[in-house]
């Protein structure tokens, strides 16, 4: 079965600094791997996503992931933070093995990101 | 990219009764899944509504609770039967392909309070 982790319930930053939000995974064969954010009261919104070839892979708003095949991990990263960063973040995991099954995203708990003026 | 609407938004809920939450999408898609997304929690997957098909459940969720219907390529409903408390949670329609796309679109969810 397939799982996600994000270790850190909350992540606070100063305006302006660099963040990294932490993911890190455990599937069958090789994961596709997904970020999304959630704002208040609303629906999840897709950041960008990782499915082969270069490990960096940058996404909506300026954010950007690195996979990392050996650490297993997938963190998400932006140079310079934003107060409208401020969100909860999900890392998800989908295997690519065929099948109806496989179509299936598995989310971590969430992050919640602070960004402070 | 898909466009996204759920209806309703919200609604509160007696315990006891049942209520149907409706998808639908701006374009032709080949899977939608519903998920619940706890107070404070991760979104679980519920079930997935393929057309034409009856809907694949996962652990922990069964048709007598979560009917599902999936009528054409555009749209989907979820009803939530016989609710109590426990029920109360975000409910997502999210919509994906079979080829070419990888990532999953989500509507903006149906934040659901059962008294």
């Amino acid at each position: 079965a397939q799982s996600v982790a994000q270790p850190e319930d909350q992540v606070n930053v100063a305006e302006g600094n660099p963040l990294t939000v932490k993911c890190t995974y455990s599937v069958s064969g090789n994961p596709y791997l997904f970020w999304y954010v959630q704002y208040p009261n609303r629906g999840l919104q897709f950041l960008l996503k990782y499915i082969t070839g270069d490990n960096l892979v940058k996404g909506s708003y300026g954010f950007e992931a690195e996979f990392n095949k050996s650490q297993t991990s997938f963190h998400l990263k932006k140079p310079s933070a934003l107060v409208s960063d401020s969100a909860l973040y999900f890392c998800a995991v989908r295997a690519p093995t065929g099948g109806a099954g496989s179509y299936q995203l598995t989310f971590g708990k969430g992050t919640k990101l602070s960004v402070i003026p | 990219s898909a466009v996204i609407s759920q209806k309703p938004s919200r609604d509160i809920c007696q315990r006891g009764t049942s209520l149907t939450i409706q998808c639908q999408v701006d374009s032709q898609v080949t899977m939608m899944f519903w998920y619940r997304q706890q107070p404070g929690q991760s979104l679980t997957l519920i079930a997935t509504a393929n057309q034409g098909s009856e809907a694949t459940y996962e652990s922990g969720f069964v048709i007598d609770k979560f009917p599902i219907s999936r009528p054409n390529l555009t749209f989907s409903t979820l009803t939530v039967s016989n609710m109590s408390p426990e029920d109360s949670s975000i409910y997502l329609c999210s919509v994906g392909w079979s080829s070419g796309m990888y990532e999953q679109f989500f509507g903006p969810g149906t934040r659901l309070t059962v008294l």
